[in-house]
């Protein structure tokens, strides 16, 4: 099985301070990708990234930064929190059983409150 | 660009009812097309795909077929129990936007209640 690990599950924090949420797999993948879950609206991807230092822009980015230096590990920055950006974040990596259908494997999820 | 639409509920059922989840699609590609659900404090879990037309997804009960003509993936069981409550995401991934390899598509989640 593929091996997501996210760091921390929960976080509580205030108004203009940076938070960087970790993602860590075991399993050498190289698609990687952040998605944040809100009420009525889904998941919607925030960053994206195929390959060590490879990363792009995804529906909602605005207000996040991601890094990627080793493959096993990719980092979700925000650089001054707002209230907007409480929410469930969640990892995941792409294709986990070789299959190439696109199918995503999803992290345990952190859960971020902005007060 | 793509995206998928589903009812979101949310939808109370009684035990051994039968369940239908609506899911219609749009997408510029040949996208694959899948069911994810979310129990209560969990992460997502995949519950079945299909990556053609007319393939039938199956898994734990459920079963959903992918219809091209109607861009539609609607989920089904035949008798649903309390342990099915929890949230039921359709999705699609695109293989020609991107490769595939741009994430999915979500649509926003429905909210599955069985009732003793």
């Amino acid at each position: 099985d593929a091996g997501i690990t996210q760091s921390p599950r929960h976080k509580v924090t205030e108004t203009g301070t940076p938070v960087t949420l970790r993602c860590h797999q075991t399993e050498n993948h190289r698609y990687m990708y952040w998605y944040r879950q809100d009420p009525g609206h889904g998941l919607r991807l925030i960053h994206y990234s195929y390959g060590v230092k490879d990363t792009d822009k995804g529906e909602v980015s605005d207000g996040y930064s991601v890094s990627r230096s080793k493959t096993e590990d990719f980092l979700l920055t925000l650089e001054s929190a707002t209230s907007s950006q409480t929410s469930v974040y969640f990892c995941a990596i792409n294709d986990p059983g070789g299959t190439h259908t696109g199918e995503l494997f999803f992290g345990e999820g952190s859960r971020l409150t902005v007060l | 660009g793509d995206s998928v639409t589903q009812m979101e509920g949310p939808v109370t059922l009684s035990e051994e009812a039968f369940l239908t989840i609506n899911c219609t699609y749009t997408a510029t590609g040949y996208p694959s097309l899948f069911w994810y659900v979310q129990y209560p404090g969990e992460g997502l879990q995949l519950l079945l795909k299909a990556t053609k037309a007319d393939d039938k997804g199956s898994n734990k009960g459920f079963e959903a077929t992918y219809r091209k003509e109607t861009t539609s993936f609607h989920l089904e069981k035949g008798s649903v129990q309390v342990s099915d409550s929890a949230v039921y995401f359709c999705a699609l991934s695109d293989r020609y936007s991107g490769g595939g390899a741009d994430g999915l598509t979500f649509g926003k989640g429905t909210h599955l209640i069985i009732q003793p």
